[in-house]
């Protein structure tokens, strides 16, 4: 069965503590591997997809990386605004159409 | 450019009723996929419309039934609603079904049900 895990479940850092997220993946065949941010109440916002291992995307302090067996989500020198719910998604081989398989999510809170 | 917008935002139902949900889909995108979130939990996918056809369904039973409409605006319905239906509702579109389209999602829909 496909699935994803994301750890830790909650991370708190101090403002300009670098650190990382990561989500772990089991599926038949990778198509696409997605990350999102959410904010409480609201939907989420894409911020990047990976589709090889090897594969890295950057965004300001956010830098999210591929294997064959799991991403990290970077995070460098984060600030309060960073704080939000991570969410990791995958799309497999033989899914039903248009499913993405979500992790339950990193919730990242960082203090001044 | 306007994003995916959903409406209404709250709403609040007792068990058995029915309910219809709303999602208008980012400019140039024509497909439409749903997704039902329970408190601390990831996005479920519930089903994807694509040109106004299901295109994909999830592990969700026929009470979740949707449509979608020629200008790509699409509607969830659940029947009988029960208690466990309670949750945030999240509808995404995406430029085509392709398979690597990115899925853009909307702010929700907030479903209580007593």
């Amino acid at each position: 069965e496909d699935q994803v895990t994301q750890s830790p479940e909650a991370l708190r850092l101090q403002e300009g503590e670098s650190s990382s997220l990561n989500c772990s993946y089991t599926v038949s065949g990778l198509r696409g591997l997605f990350w999102y941010r959410q904010d409480p109440g609201k939907g989420p916002d894409f911020l990047f997809t990976l589709y090889s291992a090897g594969e890295e995307k950057e965004k300001e302090r956010l830098k999210a990386t591929l294997t064959k067996k799991e991403s990290f989500l970077h995070i460098t020198a984060p600030k309060p605004e960073d704080s939000a719910t991570y969410l990791c998604a995958v799309r497999a081989y033989g899914g039903s159409q248009g499913n993405l398989i979500f992790g339950k999510g990193t919730k990242l809170s960082v203090k001044p | 450019e306007t994003g995916v917008t959903q409406s209404p935002t709250h709403l609040i139902k007792t068990r058995g009723q029915q309910v219809t949900l709303r999602c208008s889909s980012q400019s140039g995108h024509n497909t439409v996929s749903w997704y039902q979130q329970a408190l601390g939990q990831g996005p479920q996918f519930i089903f994807q419309y694509y040109r106004e056809e299901e295109n994909g369904r999830g592990n969700f039973p026929p009470r979740f039934s949707g449509l979608q409409f020629p200008n790509y605006s699409s509607e969830l319905n659940v029947n009988a609603l029960e208690l466990d239906d309670s949750a945030l509702y999240l509808c995404a579109s995406s430029l085509d079904r392709e398979v690597q389209e990115t899925q853009y999602f909307g702010p929700g829909t907030r479903l209580l049900v007593l």
